[in-house]
C-alpha cells in the first residue's frame, strides 16, 4: 500500500538552479495537487489536475511548472530556484469531488 | 481566492482538558473538510462535513457545521497526548482547496 510516493524527501539547491520533484500516486486517482507549506502560512495550492494531460493554476503558482503527462504522475518543476521557494512541498491525490485527499509525505526543499 | 479564518493559531492544554479549534469564512461554503498533521509528518483526513448543521462525532472528537455553512469547529474532548499536532479545515471551491492555517495543539502531560 504505496499510496501516495514523494521523491526526493530531503534536497538542498543553490539559488538559480533548477530542479523537478516526482510525486507518484498508486489509487488511480484522477486528481492531484501540489501544495507548499510554510511556518504559519497552512497549505498553499501551487498547481494542480484534474486529469491526466491536464493542469491548472492554483494559489501561488509563480516560479512553478508542472506536468501531468501519466495518470499516476504529478511533476513539480522549479526552473530557477529562489531562497522564497524554500518550504516543505506535499503531494495530493483524490478519487472524485468531495473524496478526502491523500497525502505524500513531502519533501523538504532549502534553497541557499 | 477563498479566505479560511482559523483560531486560535497555537493552544496549549493540559491533559484532559478540552481543546476547540475554529474555522470562519465570510462566505457560505459547499462543504469543509478536517486534517490533522502530526509534527514533522503530513496532513491525514478526519472528516467532510456539508450539511447545514451537521454534527458528526469520532470517539472524542465532535465536529460541526453551522447553520448558515460559514463557520465549523472541532472539539476534542479530554485530550490525551496522542492528540499533539496541528488541525486544519479545508473548503473546496472552484476545483481548488483552500486551507485554513491551523491550530497548533501542544498537551502538557
Amino acid at each position: 500500500n504505496a499510496g501516495v510516493t514523494q521523491t526526493p524527501k530531503f534536497r538542498v539547491l543553490k539559488t538559480g538552479q533548477s530542479m523537478t520533484l516526482l510525486c507518484a500516486q498508486d489509487m488511480n486517482h484522477e486528481y492531484m495537487y501540489w501544495y507548499r507549506q510554510d511556518p504559519g502560512m497552512g497549505l498553499r495550492l501551487i498547481h494542480y489536475s484534474v486529469g491526466e494531460g491536464t493542469t491548472a493554476k492554483g494559489e501561488v503558482p509563480d516560479g512553478y511548472n508542472v506536468s501531468r503527462l501519466k495518470k499516476q504522475n504529478f511533476l513539480l518543476g522549479l526552473e530557477s530556484a529562489a531562497p522564497s521557494q524554500t518550504s516543505v512541498y506535499f503531494c495530493a491525490s483524490r478519487d472524485s469531488i468531495l473524496q478526502p485527499q491523500h497525502f505524500g509525505d513531502g519533501t523538504r526543499l532549502s534553497i541557499l | 481566492g477563498q479566505q479560511v479564518m482559523q483560531i486560535p493559531q497555537y493552544q496549549h492544554v493540559q491533559e484532559g482538558e478540552d481543546f476547540t479549534t475554529y474555522c470562519n469564512s465570510s462566505t457560505t461554503l459547499s462543504n469543509i473538510q478536517w486534517y490533522k498533521q502530526r509534527p514533522g509528518g503530513h496532513p491525514v483526513f478526519l472528516i467532510q462535513l456539508v450539511k447545514s448543521g451537521e454534527v458528526k462525532k469520532q470517539k472524542r472528537l465532535t465536529f460541526q457545521f453551522g447553520e448558515a455553512k460559514k463557520n465549523s469547529s472541532l472539539h476534542i474532548t479530554a485530550t490525551q497526548t496522542t492528540d499533539v499536532g496541528t488541525y486544519f479545515c479545508a473548503v473546496y471551491t472552484g476545483n481548488q482547496f483552500y486551507f485554513g492555517t491551523g491550530t497548533s495543539l501542544t498537551v502538557i502531560p
